[in-house]
């Protein structure tokens, strides 16, 4: 099936470790971005890439790291794992033209991240 | 800057009752405008969008909205709703020359009741 898949799909683990989440689409779309969804369900974008660049870094934390290996990956890194970081993480994306309305990002079905 | 803001938090509505979930924008360039809605458990999906041209624009599931230029709004309407309707909902505003970047709201839960 033509989609956005993520993995993990649940992540629980301790605070101060690395982990990984990683993200395929195979739409053939040239931007993928990483969203955090809260608890109280606001929704915030954290990077995009386009054609593996980055062209949105939002005010994230360091310990954030994006890794874009071809246009179809986005994975995303996080070191130190904090409380704070609990939620669940989107991987999105889409085509976009240039100089030219952004299309419909399609979005996977998230990973919950539980940092005990 | 360009921000959303959705008006309610929370909209109970009973079955085959119409709804209409708010939501403001402000801009100071063209906007694209967007309606997500996100079912328990699961990722965004579109539900309609503003690009350009006619200002009432339908979406999937017998929803649509309506653009609002002179009031900076973009309302998403339904006149008869389901159980299945039971979601989070997204206003949402595109920004920049490539519109890559959207900018969400806040998310409105619209529970039916039956």
């Amino acid at each position: 099936d033509t989609a956005v898949s993520q993995t993990p799909k649940y992540l629980v683990t301790q605070m101060g470790n690395d982990k990984s989440i990683k993200c395929e689409q195979n739409l053939g779309h040239d931007t993928m971005y990483w969203y955090k969804q809260d608890s109280k369900k606001f929704l915030k974008i954290m990077f995009s890439y386009n054609n593996k660049e980055l062209i949105i870094n939002e005010t994230v934390p360091n310990r954030f790291s994006p890794k874009s290996p071809d246009k179809a990956h986005l994975n995303l890194h996080i070191n130190s794992l904090e409380l704070g970081d609990s939620a669940v993480y989107f991987c999105a994306s889409s085509h976009t033209t240039s100089g030219g309305p952004g299309g419909e990002q399609f979005f996977g079905p998230g990973t919950r991240l539980t940092v005990l | 800057a360009q921000s959303v803001t959705q008006l309610d938090s929370q909209v109970p509505v009973f079955e085959e009752a119409p709804v209409e979930l708010r939501c403001n924008y402000s801009s100071s360039v063209s906007v694209y405008l967007f309606w997500y809605v996100q079912y328990p458990n699961q990722g965004l999906q579109l539900l309609l969008k503003y690009l350009s041209g006619s200002t009432l624009v339908k979406g999937i599931n017998g929803f649509e909205a309506e653009f609002n230029k002179s009031q900076t709004s973009f309302h998403l309407r339904k006149p008869s709703v389901h159980i299945s309707d039971t979601a989070e909902y997204f206003c949402a505003v595109s920004v920049g020359s490539s519109a890559s970047k959207i900018i969400f709201g806040s998310g409105t839960r619209l529970s039916i009741r039956p």
